[in-house]
């Protein structure tokens, strides 16, 4: 039973774009929301997290919407750039147990 | 945040023959998790490892094919065991600390020929 459900699986932007990637979770225990970008051949490296008491979160061009109720969040990545062409996981924590992982989402910003 | 040395970071190995991979965590962490990265896939974890006590495995994963010691609050070793081609892939370890979240070693490409 896949418990962090992730789409789209892949993605293409044009630069300046505004890629969103979108979650969904069942477990309502979870409360740790990741998310990770992880380049070819390098470790998944933790890119913003969110915490279920906050609806939005913003590091720079990344932002993370959460929305308890629907057990749903996503993230924005707003003036998206080629440098951004990477594979993006969510993921959901329960305290400080396994953490598990959407899918992927595969982003491809072009030029 | 938490800084997680692994190694080696790639290695090719002969199918019959055990690997060892290592994670130092530059600060005590209660858990440390293993994750394994098939190509194109998604992380599928291996087994979490406490220090103290033996580690609990997945569905699918055995401790004789992936045996993981655990002997302080800041190391782990994987050990890979009598591969086959099968097992190629990339190897992660994991911990959460309580400020930083997970982090993520910088993985281990292993190749079986």
């Amino acid at each position: 039973q896949q418990q962090v459900k992730q789409s789209p699986q892949s993605l293409i932007v044009q630069k300046g774009g505004i890629p969103i990637i979108n979650c969904a979770y069942e477990n309502t225990a979870f409360d740790y929301f990741p998310w990770y970008q992880q380049f070819p051949g390098k470790g998944p490296a933790l890119l913003i997290a969110i915490r279920p008491d906050v609806s939005e979160k913003k590091e720079g061009r990344f932002t993370i919407s959460f929305n308890k109720s629907a057990k749903q969040f996503s993230l924005h990545i707003m003036d998206s750039q080629p440098g951004d062409s990477a594979t993006y996981f969510c993921a959901a924590g329960e305290g400080y147990q396994k953490v598990t992982f959407g899918i992927g989402t595969k982003l491809q910003v072009i030029p | 945040s938490a800084v997680i040395s692994q190694k080696p970071s790639r290695d090719i190995c002969q199918r019959g023959t055990s690997l060892t991979i290592q994670c130092q965590v530059d600060s005590q962490v209660t858990m440390m998790f293993w994750y394994r990265q098939q190509p194109g896939q998604s992380l599928t974890l291996i087994a979490t490892a406490n220090q103290g006590s033996e580690a609990t495995y997945e569905s699918g994963f055995v401790i004789d094919k992936f045996p993981i010691s655990r002997p302080n609050l800041t190391f782990s070793t994987l050990t890979v065991s009598n591969m086959s081609p099968e097992d190629s892939s990339i190897y992660l370890c994991s911990a959460r600390t309580a400020n930083y979240g997970y982090t993520f070693g910088s993985g281990t490409r292993l190749t079986v020929v």
